[in-house]
């Protein structure tokens, strides 16, 4: 099946740096890739689109000036948590779109990105 | 705009009890429906999907329905194991993906 990695996997830094976060997918070619952050007993909340060779699509009230998106190839999407601070901790997850064989479309998740931010 | 409400766990079973889980939705149109699941430490896997009314998504003995006369998609297991305690979502894709806020699962030897 179709295989998304994230790097790193856990990250801690220090208030006021910046932090980037890899998206790949590994076996297939993404057109696009989302961005999600997921809270504590909470589900996945969508931050933004990426799409290959354009400007990501952000979600209400996702600041695009901090969570810097970049799709620069069909098999990696990266994300820049830019000065980061204590609330910016959260466990970040990508996934790739592709297509479903019989029609439709689906995700495929990275195994997700833990921050911690001192 | 299209979402999904699913059942708020915990659910607490003991080993070989019967599983449901409810999941309704709101969308336009003919959107795909997919449960996804979580185990702890690890990320979301898809566990089962369809893409058009009546159909059935199966997978390692779960199965959901595609009701769009009642606009659901309940999971299902007859007889669950301790190694399926994990969190499950349901979603569905319309132009983009929606996700329930996820139960939580755990099986009990």
């Amino acid at each position: 099946g179709a295989v998304v990695s994230q790097h790193p996997s856990r990250v801690i830094c220090k208030s006021g740096t910046s932090v980037k976060i890899e998206c790949r997918s590994l076996d297939f070619q993404a057109t696009t890739m989302f961005w999600y952050r997921q809270f504590p007993k909470k589900s996945l909340m969508l931050m933004a689109t990426s799409n290959e060779g354009s400007k990501a699509t952000y979600e209400q009230g996702v600041e695009k000036d901090k969570f810097l998106i970049n799709h620069a190839s069909l098999t990696l999407s990266t994300l820049t948590v830019t000065s980061a601070h204590p609330e910016d901790s959260s466990f970040y997850i990508c996934s790739a779109g592709a297509a479903l064989a019989g029609g439709g479309e689906t995700q495929y998740f990275g195994p997700g990105t833990r921050l911690l931010v001192l | 705009g299209n979402s999904v409400t699913q059942m708020e766990g915990p659910v607490t079973l003991s080993e070989e009890a019967f599983l449901t889980i409810n999941c309704t939705y709101t969308a336009t149109g003919y959107p795909s429906l997919f449960w996804y699941v979580q185990y702890p430490g690890e990320g979301l896997q898809l566990l089962l999907k369809a893409t058009k009314a009546d159909d059935k998504g199966s997978n390692k003995g779960f199965e959901a329905t595609y009701r769009k006369e009642t606009t659901s998609f309940h999971l299902e297991k007859g007889s669950v194991q301790v190694s399926d305690s994990a969190v499950y979502f349901c979603a569905l894709s319309k132009n983009d993906m929606r996700f329930g806020a996820g139960t939580r699962l755990t099986v009990k030897p």
